[in-house]
């Protein structure tokens, strides 16, 4: 079983921080991404990640960026954070390459910014 | 671009009864649904896919190409259905865009 791990489960954080979060997966899958999961938004797209050092945007990736190292860890990181990025922030990763792999998800992260 | 549309943003049914959310899309290509479920407390986890055309706890979902639509239905719903459901569409590039997503509760 995929098992995809969240390093924090809540985070709370000031105005103006740097804030890492991480995320770690054990089945070698290649690809890899930050969601953020808001009421009534759904799950938006931050930035993915198909391969080692390889980052790709997606549909919301203003205030954040991203970093791959390893294959296994995917690391999300608010430059400073803000209140309006105060979510709960959700990693995925999906094997192979093309549109039949399902997503993994990982527990969640409720980052609060005060 | 690709959309993916679930109307109702909370479902409230009684055990027992049928359920359907509803899903629709657009994508130009040839599209690849799934849906989601999210157990209060628990994460996000694939309930089912299109391409697999298998019912997963009762659940069933048929893709209607002509009305781009990929409804999840069970004929009686169980107290423990009750979950946020979202269905996600994967484009050729492997990403997957989501709905807003639905609450269903299913009453005693």
């Amino acid at each position: 079983d995929v098992k995809v791990t969240q390093s924090s489960r809540y985070l709370v954080k000031r105005t103006g921080e740097k804030v890492f979060l991480e995320c770690v997966q054990d089945m070698d899958h290649e690809n890899m991404f930050w969601y953020r999961q808001d009421p009534g938004l759904g799950l938006r797209l931050i930035y993915f990640s198909y391969d080692v050092k390889m980052k790709e945007k997606g549909d919301i990736p203003e205030g954040y960026s991203v970093s791959r190292e390893k294959k296994e860890r995917f690391s999300l990181i608010l430059e400073s954070a803000s209140t309006n990025q105060t979510s709960m922030y959700l990693c995925a990763s999906s094997f192979g390459y093309g549109k039949l792999s399902p997503l993994h998800f990982g527990n969640g992260t409720r980052l609060t910014v005060t | 671009a690709q959309r993916v549309t679930q109307p109702e943003k909370l479902l409230s049914v009684f055990k027992g009864a049928p359920v359907e959310l509803k899903c629709n899309y657009s994508y130009s290509g040839s599209p690849e649904l799934f849906w989601y479920v999210q157990y209060s407390r628990q994460r996000l986890q694939l309930l089912l896919r299109h391409i697999s055309r298998e019912s997963i706890k009762g659940f069933t979902a048929d893709l209607n190409k002509g009305e781009t639509s990929f409804h999840l239905k069970k004929p009686f719903a169980q107290e423990e259905d009750s979950a946020m459901y979202y269905c996600a569409l994967n484009t050729n590039a492997g990403k997957s865009t989501f709905g807003d997503g639905t609450t269903l509760t299913v009453k005693p």
